[in-house]
């Protein structure tokens, strides 16, 4: 299995651009997550789906953003209009029910806005 | 709130040497609790997974204990290699919560030869 597939690695936008990052989960998992990660937060979780119905995005930080999962092997996370404070590394991750519902990251995007 | 706790956050040592490395919990109810290895440059990667259950899970050379009464967990690594250099992030899930996470800020490991 190729693992969670993310694009772009890297992304520099100027401020005021919409960005869009992009994940394919690994196939057979039921769940997916958008985290954000800086040097002052950590690791923080954005928004999860189940089934690619969104099912938690008290994370989401403002409605700049959003995500979507239209189908069972691709979300999106868009940032409209992008600040620079939202530089940060994005990563997905997903997992499949039950058992200890390990998540697997993928390499992440490195979102730097200017 | 739920809350996770690491120390150190940083820590050199010299290859071949050993490590602990710390951290506390205040997830209620608490369901499992693993510790990641980040690379820089790429996505956290899972070590070990222990339940309530669990005390001690060993990945290699990556041993992981669980104090569920105190809440508190330990990596320890021995005989540390160049490559173990990286950030170990603690996680706690919430039982009954899903797939909810709650991460550490991590310990980012220096191991120099």
């Amino acid at each position: 299995d190729a693992g969670v597939i993310q694009s772009p690695r890297h992304e520099v936008t100027e401020m005021g651009q919409e960005v869009t990052l992009r994940c394919k989960p690994i196939s057979g998992h039921d769940y997916l997550f958008w985290y954000r990660q800086t040097m002052m937060r950590g690791l923080e979780l954005l928004i999860y789906f189940n089934n690619n119905v969104p099912i938690d995005d008290s994370g989401m930080p403002e409605d700049r953003f959003s995500a979507k999962m239209p189908n069972a092997s691709f979300s999106t996370l868009k940032i409209q209009p992008s600040e620079p404070r939202d530089s940060a590394v994005y990563f997905c991750a997903s997992s499949r029910s039950g058992g200890y519902n390990e998540q697997f990251f993928g390499p992440g995007t490195r979102l730097t806005v200017l | 709130k739920n809350q996770v706790e690491q120390s150190p956050q940083s820590l050199i040592i010299l290859e071949g040497k050993n490590c602990t490395l710390q951290c506390n919990y205040t997830v209620s109810p608490f369901s499992n609790l693993r510790w990641y290895k980040q690379d820089t440059g790429r996505g956290p990667v899972s070590l070990t997974i222990m339940t309530f259950s669990e005390n001690t899970k060993s990945n290699g050379r990556y041993t992981a204990t669980l104090d569920a009464d105190t809440k508190q967990s330990s990596l320890h690594i021995t005989a540390s290699q160049l490559s173990d250099s990286a950030s170990y992030i603690c996680v706690v899930g919430e039982y009954n919560a899903g797939n909810m996470l709650t991460f550490g800020g991590g310990t980012r490991l220096m191991v120099k030869p």
